[in-house]
């Protein structure tokens, strides 16, 4: 089993529709994060939390919110879908407990492709 | 503003050496990190260097230069499942990862 699990793999929607993508996790890290990938841009941050009771605005947050329902679940959601939302979405978590703590590697899922049309 | 460069294609030939760089303007810096994504795969991360000099990790191998903020990542006897994107990563004082937009290696054979 996957150790950082996204829903739904694929999506396809259309302009205003409310979504929401869900990632969780078995391997008991505090710090979750949400990213999204255009093609040419890289990763870039949109979300993250540090614990249940951190939420911070990364990058790119406009038009997305998110919940940390628990220390394994974070949720992204997009309150009202365009099309320039069409990306591929990434969760990661890191360990600040981390043996290799000088690196704080993030682990990420399998991500979701999001189509808006 | 924080921003990362590199190259955003490089070929090689399997067996060779290939080396690809990463320059940074960045706030806040405390490390440098690469990360390996395959077509349609996820993220995985490589190395990390947080002190100037050369961290081996088997074939791979990645060097950073605080003074010149520069970074690179070494792959050595390349093989045909090297083919991915690379990404440099700045960690900031925060713990967060800036991504550079990544390089996309092709091994040749």
């Amino acid at each position: 089993d996957a150790d950082v699990t996204q829903t739904p793999r694929n999506r396809i929607t259309k302009t205003g529709k409310r979504i929401m993508l869900e990632c969780s996790q078995t391997k008991g890290h505090d710090r979750m994060y949400w990213y999204r990938q255009d093609p040419g841009l890289g990763l870039r941050l949109i979300y993250y939390s540090f614990d249940v009771k951190d939420i911070n605005k990364g990058e790119i947050s406009d038009g997305y919110s998110v919940s940390r329902q628990a220390q394994a679940k974070f949720s992204l959601s997009l309150e009202s879908a365009i099309p320039n939302q069409t990306a591929l979405y990434f969760c990661a978590t890191s360990d600040p407990r981390d043996r290799r703590s000088t690196s704080q590697p993030q682990h990420f899922g399998d991500g979701t492709r999001l189509s808006i049309l | 503003g924080q921003s990362l460069e590199q190259p955003s294609e490089v070929t090689a030939v399997e067996g060779a050496i290939v080396q690809i760089n990463c320059t940074y303007q960045t706030s806040g810096f405390y490390g440098l990190s690469w990360y390996q994504q395959h077509d349609g795969g996820a993220p995985t991360f490589l190395s990390y260097n947080g002190l100037d000099g050369l961290e081996e990790t088997g074939r791979f191998s990645s060097f950073l230069s605080r003074s010149d903020s520069y970074g690179y990542l070494l792959l050595q006897e390349l093989q045909m499942k090297d083919s991915a994107s690379y990404f440099c990563a700045v960690r900031d004082s925060s713990y967060k990862l800036i991504f550079g937009s990544g390089t996309r290696l092709l091994v040749r054979p």
